[in-house]
């Protein structure tokens, strides 16, 4: 089972409304949550870090909330434009067996249409 | 602002054939990594460099994949021989050092877009 689960999978939203999109997570203890944005054929862009004390972390129109108990986290974008259309992808750093790791969900592609 | 480069950015090979990608990191950034990217999949781990030594190759197809640092700063991918299977985007990402086992956050690069024929 993959460590870092993101839903959906793909999501098609109209210009100008918000998204919600979800990560969770099994890797324990926990240390780090990065979300990036990937646009297609490009190598992915850091939006937001956070550590196990923050429980929320804004970039422009991104706002990335965490839950460190129940291991969830959201990244929610706001007013999306035409640009924002890219996969989202969540990476997980912690302890895992063998050592620390950093471990990447599958990613979520957004779609925004005019 | 500095950015990871990497080259070729795109790369049409037979199979059987060898193919070697590079990667030249943010300056002063000690750790490197290489990730192998299928279409509508994340990133996947295939070797982890702090300065010139490696950290993590337990991904790396070893048979035919082999990964160098000679100097600590750029790198170097290489895959001999190519299979159709290995048609996917390599990313290049580096970071500043960890403390205490914690990991920086990654710059990736553009990657390299891999299809083998």
């Amino acid at each position: 089972k993959n460590q870092v689960e993101q839903s959906p999978q793909s999501l098609i939203i109209l210009e100008g409304k918000n998204c919600t999109l979800q990560c969770n997570y099994t890797v324990s203890p926990f240390s780090n949550l990065r979300w990036y944005k990937q646009d297609t054929g490009r190598g992915p862009v850091s939006l937001t870090i956070m550590t196990f004390s923050e429980n929320t972390k804004s970039n422009g129109r991104y706002t990335a909330t965490l839950d460190a108990d129940t291991k969830q986290s959201s990244l929610h974008i706001t007013a999306s434009q035409l640009s924002d259309s890219a996969s989202y992808i969540c990476v997980v750093s912690g302890d895992d067996t063998g050592g620390f790791k950093t471990i990447f969900g599958a990613g979520t592609r957004l779609f925004v249409k005019a | 602002e500095a950015e990871v480069a990497q080259s070729p950015r795109y790369k049409i090979t037979e199979k059987s054939q060898a193919v070697a990608f590079w990667c030249d990191p943010i300056s002063g950034h000690a750790t490197l990594y290489w990730y192998r990217q299928i279409l509508g999949q994340g990133p996947e781990l295939l070797v982890q460099f702090q300065d010139e030594s490696v950290v993590d190759d337990s991904q790396l197809p070893k048979d035919r994949f082999s990964a160098e640092r000679l100097k600590g700063v750029d790198s170097t991918l290489k895959i001999q021989p190519a299979e159709l299977g290995d048609s996917a985007m390599y990313l290049c990402a580096s970071s500043l050092r960890g403390v205490a086992g914690v990991p920086k956050t990654q710059y990736f690069g553009p990657g390299t877009r891999l299809l083998v024929l």
